[in-house]
């Protein structure tokens, strides 16, 4: 079975400042993909990366970076200079490479910007 | 090109009626997801289809729900004589393989309210 783990349920963070966004999970699988998504209050899921389990190279974008640890079960997401448009739930999810690959998300992360 | 479509985005059923949800994958997209938000929780899998198939339906509750994807046409979730717990975000993504190199773009959700 697979689970994934987001422990920390709201952070609140000045303009500015740094924040990181911890998933943990869990698999059977031995290759498998590792996601982040974005949900700010309008609702919708914003796509934000995709990561497999063969690349645990770190990944920037932007402001963005991502943190892959395969011996530690973790993928986090560091968000630089936050600003008040990074408010909005993060979901780490993961999914297995077969066929009918669902994908199995965390709780989420609520994270409030403020001025 | 125009992302994932889902309508109507917002739903209001009085108990024991009917819902229907639909979604249009994004262009050239063949396989659809849907996902199930409940109130302050994360996304849990619901049934995964493709074109007149129904592929895995294990987050599907027995009773009451049911979904397709028809040749032609958007995939359409129905849930049967609604009760007030299915008060939901329903979210709809669509995939163009079956594997799980292949990201999950999501449309902007229906919200359900059961009265």
């Amino acid at each position: 079975a697979q689970k994934v783990t987001q422990a920390q349920t709201e952070i609140s963070v000045v303009e500015k400042e740094d924040v990181t966004l911890d998933c943990v999970y869990e698999t059977r699988d031995t290759t498998y993909y590792l996601f982040w998504y974005k949900q700010p209050p309008s609702g919708e899921l914003v796509f934000l990366i995709r990561r497999n389990s063969f690349d645990e190279q770190n990944e920037i974008s932007g402001r963005y970076s991502w943190n892959f640890q395969k011996s530690t079960s973790s993928f986090n997401f560091t968000i630089t200079a936050s600003q008040v448009v990074d408010s909005a739930v993060y979901f780490c999810a993961l999914s297995y490479t077969g066929t009918a690959s669902k994908l199995t998300f965390g709780t989420g992360t609520r994270l409030q910007v403020t001025l | 090109n125009a992302g994932v479509m889902q309508n109507p985005r917002h739903l209001v059923r009085r108990r024991g009626q009917e819902a229907r949800l639909r979604c249009s994958p994004m262009k050239g997209h063949s396989h659809v997801y849907w996902y199930r938000q409940l109130p302050e929780e994360g996304l849990k899998f619901m049934v995964y289809l493709q074109k007149e198939n129904i592929i895995d339906e294990s987050g599907m509750p027995k009773e009451r729900f049911s979904a397709e994807f028809p040749k032609e046409g958007p995939s359409i979730l129905r849930i049967q004589q609604v009760v007030r717990g299915d008060s939901a975000a329903y979210f709809c993504a669509s995939s163009p393989m079956t594997s799980g190199r292949d990201t999950q773009y999501f449309g902007p959700g229906t919200r359900l309210t059961v009265l």
